[in-house]
């Protein structure tokens, strides 16, 4: 258990639906990000928001819209989707800002995923 | 361009050590971690190295060379539950601490008995 919680653990939907995946987290942090997972590839980063302000987008088709309504909960509202978008979809957290020495770890907590099947 | 070169499959006996290494060419560099990933979970943080040298912890090492682009996580006394995928990612530089990590493939370990 990360502290970080994904509803839901799978999800299969048509090209036509309209979905979205939840995330929260319980760590106090102020950077949140959403992660697409494909077999034989890297960890993809798809959005970062901190201070639920999005500071990172990463060239992801528009049929993918994230919202974050505040520092513990990030959505990632899906339609018209692919059958390539099938992936698993992690959602992290990790503390925002710099620290007074200019650096730190700071490293990221992940969810469980969403598998995501498109049919 | 960025690359983060990892082997795709190592295999091991209970009990023994493996190294897994991780060759990086990045634009910047600010810190490189290594994740554990078990098959349907959650990728877990495991260490951070940003300083040349080794860091230890329990049975886990991290080691980093930053003029070589090259680090190794070590993995002592080998156990059945350390099969799993090692994910390594590089820190971009920049300020502020939210910034982009940048994967490798990870390298699927698989601990035989």
């Amino acid at each position: 258990e990360t502290g970080v919680t994904q509803t839901p653990r799978h999800l299969v939907m048509g090209m036509t639906n309209k979905k979205s995946l939840k995330c929260e987290q319980h760590l106090g942090h102020n950077a949140m990000y959403w992660y697409k997972q494909s077999a034989k590839k890297p960890l993809e980063l798809m959005f970062v928001y901190s201070l639920e302000e999005r500071v990172e987008n990463n060239s992801v088709p528009s049929r993918f819209s994230p919202e974050c309504p505040n520092s513990s909960h990030l959505f990632l509202h899906l339609h018209t989707l692919q059958p390539e978008d099938s992936a698993l979809y992690l959602c992290a957290s990790s503390p925002s800002g710099t620290s007074r020495t200019g650096s730190s770890n700071y490293e990221q907590y992940f969810g469980p995923g969403t598998r995501l099947t498109v049919t | 361009g960025q690359n983060i070169d990892q082997p795709t499959e190592m295999t091991a006996t209970e009990g023994a050590i493996v190294q897994i290494n991780c060759t990086y060419q990045t634009s910047g560099f600010n810190g490189l971690f290594w994740y554990q990933q078990h098959a349907g979970e959650a990728p877990t943080f495991l260490s951070y190295n940003v300083l040349d040298g080794l860091e230890e912890k329990g049975r886990f090492s991290s080691f980093l060379s930053r003029s070589k682009g090259y680090s190794y996580l070590l993995l002592k006394e080998l156990q059945m539950k350390d099969s799993a995928s090692y994910l390594c990612a590089v820190r971009d530089q920049g300020a502020g601490n939210n910034r982009k990590l940048i994967w490798g493939l990870g390298t699927s370990l698989a601990v035989n008995p």
